[in-house]
């Protein structure tokens, strides 16, 4: 089966830990992406990848990083988390990038608590 | 920056009611999509429009692309219960690389 596949579904962890959400896709696409999702703000789009070791920053990349030494992984990494990263995660894949108009495929969502 | 804004934020109507959501923006989109999304799971792709005045149909929705490709709509016919969900329009463009903008998003209540 088709997917995008993130881990955990569910955090609560404290303020300055350090955490990682993997993300993972089975559909040999070249483009992934992740967003965060708040009440009132949409999807917002955190960081973004056109192909293996190519990332670039989204719209709200101040305190994440993330790494894309496959193509199927594209873990999001929370060096210091803080209260503010509290949210709910996205990660995403397409075939290519936005150029091509492909859909966005999406994973069912990581809900973090940072406290 | 680009923005996309949606509206109405929340809609609650009846059963068998119409209903349009609006997608609007100051920025030329090279492609529009329209998701939806339920509780607990990602967005869905519902549509993409790319052509200014493109209308695109399924089954009950309806989905244009303005003529200037700044704006979109979404109109649903005699709607059911199980359209309820949250709407999402996400627009691409070719001077801003991979990213994609999202609008706030239509939380729709159909009640029966």
């Amino acid at each position: 089966e088709a997917q995008v596949t993130q881990n955990p579904r569910y955090l609560i962890t404290v303020t300055g830990k350090k955490l990682t959400v993997t993300c993972s896709q089975n559909m040999n696409h070249e483009y992934m992406s992740w967003y965060r999702q708040d009440p009132g703000l949409g999807l917002r789009q955190i960081y973004y990848s056109m192909n293996v070791e190519v990332t670039d920053k989204g719209d709200v990349p101040e305190g994440y990083k993330v790494s894309r030494k496959e193509k199927r992984n594209f873990p999001l990494i929370l060096e210091s988390p803080s209260p503010n990263q509290t949210s709910l995660y996205f990660c995403a894949s397409s075939y290519r990038g936005q150029y091509s108009n492909q859909p966005q495929h999406f994973g069912d969502g990581t809900r973090l608590s940072i406290l | 920056t680009q923005l996309l804004e949606q509206s109405p934020q929340f809609l609650s109507i009846q059963e068998g009611e119409n209903l349009t959501v609006y997608c609007n923006s100051s920025s030329v989109f090279s492609s529009l999509q329209w998701y939806r999304q339920e509780p607990g799971e990602g967005p869905v792709l519902l549509v993409t429009v790319v052509t200014g005045g493109e209308v695109k149909k399924l089954k009950r929705l309806t989905f244009q692309f303005g003529d200037a490709r700044k704006d979109s709509s979404l109109h649903i016919t005699a709607a059911q219960p199980g359209d309820t969900g949250l709407y999402l329009c996400a627009g691409a463009s070719y001077n801003q690389g991979g990213k994609l903008i999202f609008g706030q998003g239509t939380e729709l209540s159909v009640k029966p």
